[in-house]
């Protein structure tokens, strides 16, 4: 059982254009949602993170939107840039509780020039 | 600072055989976890520890043992390797876990093994 989904493996956008990469989850139990970036050959790095009591958490070029009632959460990267290109894996987590991390599947980003 | 140290970078066994992964952390970070990466799975989490001497299933532990003896160091052990078990495992630690204290966000992962059971 899935929880925590991305439902596309990849995402193509040109430079300087707006990317958006999409997260749904079903555990309501979730208030905390992390976004990690990969690249190749190297672990995840954390990126953005945002509180169920936010709807919005902005990080220079990072933003992230979080819809409580459709149980989704979004990444936008503005402007793209080349260097974004790698896999960005959303996360979620309920605090206070046993220390478990739930990742999502991975979409993979390519920022053409 | 070298952060989170995984050794090997890559393995290649024989189905049956056993192995550790090793794993240390020099941060002082009370919480250390173990995740294998599989196509179109994402990351899983195996086993975590939230201190020396206490550790703790994840979503995925069949096949796989871990010890805590100190803060630093978080092995992963495979008893008889399966083909089942071919992937990236990456170790993550942070100061008290996701989901707890200031830093929910804060886990740091290593460069990952990647491990293939022929």
């Amino acid at each position: 059982d899935q929880q925590v989904k991305q439902n596309s493996p990849s995402l193509s956008v040109q430079e300087g254009r707006i990317s958006i990469l999409n997260c749904d989850y079903t555990n309501s139990m979730f208030d905390y949602f992390l976004w990690y970036k990969k690249y190749p050959a190297e672990g995840p790095t954390f990126l953005i993170s945002i509180s169920s009591i936010k709807d919005k958490n902005e990080d220079g070029r990072f933003t992230v939107f979080l819809n409580k009632s459709a149980k989704h959460l979004s990444l936008h990267i503005v402007p793209s840039q080349p260097g974004d290109s790698a896999v960005y894996f959303c996360a979620a987590l309920v605090t206070g509780t046993a220390s478990k991390l739930t990742f999502g599947t991975g979409t993979r980003l390519q920022v053409t020039l | 600072n070298a952060g989170v140290t995984q050794t090997p970078k890559f393995q290649v066994l024989k189905t049956g055989q056993s192995m550790t992964l090793q794993c240390a952390q020099d941060m002082n970070h009370e919480y250390m976890s173990w995740y294998r990466q599989d196509p179109g799975m994402g990351l899983r989490l195996i086993h975590y520890s939230v201190g020396a001497g206490i550790t703790d299933q994840g979503e995925v532990p069949n096949g796989y043992n871990v010890s805590r003896s100190t803060t630093e160091d978080f092995p992963l052990r495979l008893l008889s390797a399966a083909p089942s078990q071919t992937s990236v495992y990456f170790c993550a630690s942070s100061y008290s876990g996701p989901g707890q204290g200031d830093h929910n966000e804060k886990l740091f992962f290593g460069s990952g093994t990647q491990l293939s059971v022929l």
